[in-house]
């Protein structure tokens, strides 16, 4: 059964770090791209970022470029998000998605059920 | 960056009701369109995809059309289930992906 699970949020300082993981099964995880996706409490959808089936291309939102860095490895299915210089409106609900086509990022198909960042001081 | 605007953002319909959700982008994104259903405290689910292919093991009642920069999401008779907040996000490869503001379906 297909299941991407988050993990790694909590509560941070402002202009602190926090490295989020999203552990894949199910599938071949080597063959999808893989995104980023966060939910701000009580607000719409926003993408974050995305990265290729083998890692060579990954792109980003204007709101998080040169602050967070999204990798995988493929070795352990698992998807990660480091996330730096965190300021209160990146609080949000952060959410991993399996691209829906092998070899593609375009379609967000399965979704994992998220892990809340909250950036307090 | 392609903008996408939906409407209504609130929608108040009865069980049985045709109902018909609208998306517009600011720029041509061809086909490259889907569709989300969201309830609350849980991750968005797909609906549809390139405007009009339904995900597999969606209800038929739900279809898509249009393309270049209208769009539109039929429930074709509204049932319990389906009150829940819709999203529409484009995915043209030469901008990032964007999501409409969303639209909530609420009982009348």
């Amino acid at each position: 059964q297909l299941q991407l699970v988050e993990s790694g949020g909590g509560v941070v300082q402002p202009g602190r770090s926090l490295r989020l993981s999203c552990a894949a099964s199910g599938f071949t995880f080597n063959m999808y791209g893989m995104h980023w996706v966060r939910q701000a409490p009580g607000k719409g959808l926003e993408w974050v970022a995305v990265i290729s089936y083998d890692g060579s291309d990954k792109y980003y939102a204007d709101s998080v470029k040169g602050r967070f860095t999204i990798s995988r490895d493929n070795s352990k299915n698992t998807l990660f998000l480091q996330m730096n210089s965190l300021r209160a409106d990146d609080t949000a609900v952060y959410y991993c998605a399996k691209a829906q086509r092998p070899f593609t990022m375009i379609v967000m198909g399965t979704w994992g059920q998220g892990t809340l960042v909250t950036v307090s001081s | 960056d392609i903008q996408m605007t939906q409407s209504p953002s609130t929608l108040s319909a009865s069980v049985g009701d045709r109902v018909t959700i609208t998306c517009r982008a600011t720029q041509s994104v061809n086909s490259w369109l889907a569709w989300f259903q969201q309830k609350p405290g849980k991750a968005p689910k797909l609906l549809i995809y390139d405007a009009s292919t339904l995900e597999r093991g969606v209800p038929s009642r739900f279809s898509g059309s249009g393309s270049g920069t209208e769009f539109t999401l039929t429930i074709s008779s509204l049932q319990p289930d389906d009150f829940a907040t819709y999203y529409c996000q484009q995915y043209n490869g030469a901008s990032p992906w964007t999501f409409g503001q969303g639209t909530k379906v609420e009982i009348k």
